[in-house]
């Protein structure tokens, strides 16, 4: 049973620029949250999507956007890049209250 | 706003030995508490969810309990091995609004076990 996948692996763009990263749930789970986390820290919630909607949104400017398909795999999209969005993106998949979330080994994004 | 803290930041200990992580939140009014493992650079992974009903949950050398109205978790680890060096990560959901659909992490605690 796959887990939760996410590509690429790493990646570098320069100040300005536009990335999307990608990621599938879990078998059988319906609901994508996406993650960063700097160096050092734990992880900080960007948003959540459910039903290809965005059902919560963390503190994050709106140059964070994400998508996300009815075969419930999901885009995260950062315009206009920052040196300081250099972190590892995660993503988590998850099935009602009941159960936990499911990472993926996540995307190290380095601005440069 | 919910607030997670993790005690202590690191910690390095002898291969055998047993230990204990410390977890603690603000607000009791939560879903459930899981524990991760992330080695460096990588995801998580998941060791132990804890429901608000429950006070504790084990797998194999793992046990984690859960005590809501003070606030706080702890994760055991009996018999610590090299291979269990990583960082710990607790995480909180909570049960109503904004705080239902997210976790709250803490910043982890980094063990190293020493053979």
């Amino acid at each position: 049973d796959a887990g939760v996948t996410q590509s690429p692996t790493h990646l570098i763009k320069t100040r300005g620029q536009q990335v999307t990263l990608r990621c599938s749930p879990k078998s059988g789970h319906d609901t994508v949250s996406w993650y960063q986390q700097a160096l050092g820290q734990g992880p900080q919630f960007i948003f959540q999507y459910y039903e290809e909607e965005e059902r919560q949104r963390g503190n994050f400017p709106d140059r964070f956007s994400g998508h996300q398909f009815p075969n419930y795999s999901s885009e995260l999209n950062v315009n206009a890049l920052l040196l300081g969005d250099s972190a590892l993106y995660l993503c988590a998949s998850s099935f009602g209250q009941n159960y936990g979330y499911t990472f993926g080994s996540g995307t190290r994004l380095t601005v440069v | 706003k919910q607030e997670v803290t993790q005690i202590p930041a690191a910690l390095s200990v002898p291969e055998g030995e047993n230990l204990v992580l410390n977890c603690s939140f603000t607000d009791s009014a939560i879903y459930n508490l899981q524990w991760f493992r992330q080695d460096p650079g990588k995801g998580l992974t998941s060791l132990l969810l804890i429901q608000s009903s429950q006070r504790e949950q084990t797998s194999g050398r793992l046990n984690a309990s859960l005590d809501k109205s003070s606030g706080r978790s702890t994760l055991y680890i009996a018999a610590s091995q090299p291979g269990d060096s990583a960082t710990y990560l607790c995480a909180v959901r909570g049960v109503t609004g904004a705080g239902s659909y997210q976790l709250t992490f803490g910043k982890g605690t980094k063990l190293s076990v020493i053979p």
